[in-house]
């Protein structure tokens, strides 16, 4: 089974600077999806980026930028320009794309971020 | 709206209680979720249905029952509730791809005391 492993409980950054939230899976599939949700305090789950392991162009979002190395299986967001408004928890999440798997989403323990004024 | 909406938002109910939570997408999607949400925040699934056919039950105790009367609807029942089922419940839909993202419900914060 696939895992999801966010090594990092909490992280903290000052406004506008940058931060950088790890992320590493284990699988021995070889195509699949990874995600990037945000939970601000109203928990609401917001989908931040996705990934696809077939393409080896990492994915952006505006000041969302991951850094996707498969060999290494690491899948790491980097926030650029932090806001206070980013300050939420991160979740790190993985989809399979075989049937039996492919029915959901895995998730990491997710990172905390606090943006500093 | 166009959302995956879910209610009731908060649930406070004694022990023993039998409880259900509805969800409704209406965004044409074939698959729908239940994730449970921890105190440590960690999100787990506990079921996916395409199409109203349960796909995946991941070891969750049969007194949580999921019902799907049709594909934009999947209400979770749950009998005999017990402390350990505090949680926030999280209702998602998304497309049978799977590169297609799970849009998810606001949540519903069961309190069992």
């Amino acid at each position: 089974a696939q895992t999801v492993t966010q090594s990092q409980p909490e992280m903290s950054v000052q406004e506008a600077e940058t931060v950088t939230l790890s992320c590493t899976y284990d699988t021995s599939e070889s195509d699949y999806y990874l995600f990037w949700y945000k939970q601000p305090p109203s928990r609401q789950m917001i989908l931040v980026i996705r990934q696809e392991a077939y393409k080896q162009q990492n994915a952006t979002e505006n000041r969302f930028s991951v850094n996707f190395q498969k060999a290494a299986k690491s899948f790491s967001l980097k926030i650029s320009d932090s806001q206070l408004g980013d300050a939420a928890m991160y979740f790190c999440a993985y989809r399979s794309t075989t049937q039996g798997g492919s029915e959901k989403l895995v998730f990491g323990k997710g990172t905390k971020l606090t943006v500093n004024p | 709206d166009t959302a995956v909406s879910q209610t009731p938002k908060y649930l406070v109910t004694q022990m023993g209680n039998d409880k259900s939570i509805k969800c409704e997408q209406n965004l044409g999607h074939d698959t729908m979720y239940w994730y449970k949400q921890d105190s440590k925040k960690f999100l787990k699934i506990m079921f996916s249905y395409n199409n109203k056919e349960l796909i995946i039950n991941e070891t969750v105790p049969n007194r949580f029952s999921p019902k799907s009367p049709d594909k934009a609807h999947l209400n979770l029942h749950i009998n005999s509730l017990e402390l350990g089922d505090s949680a926030v419940y999280f209702c998602a839909s998304s497309q049978v791809a799977p590169n297609s993202p799970l849009h998810f419900g606001n949540g519903t914060r069961l309190t069992v005391t």
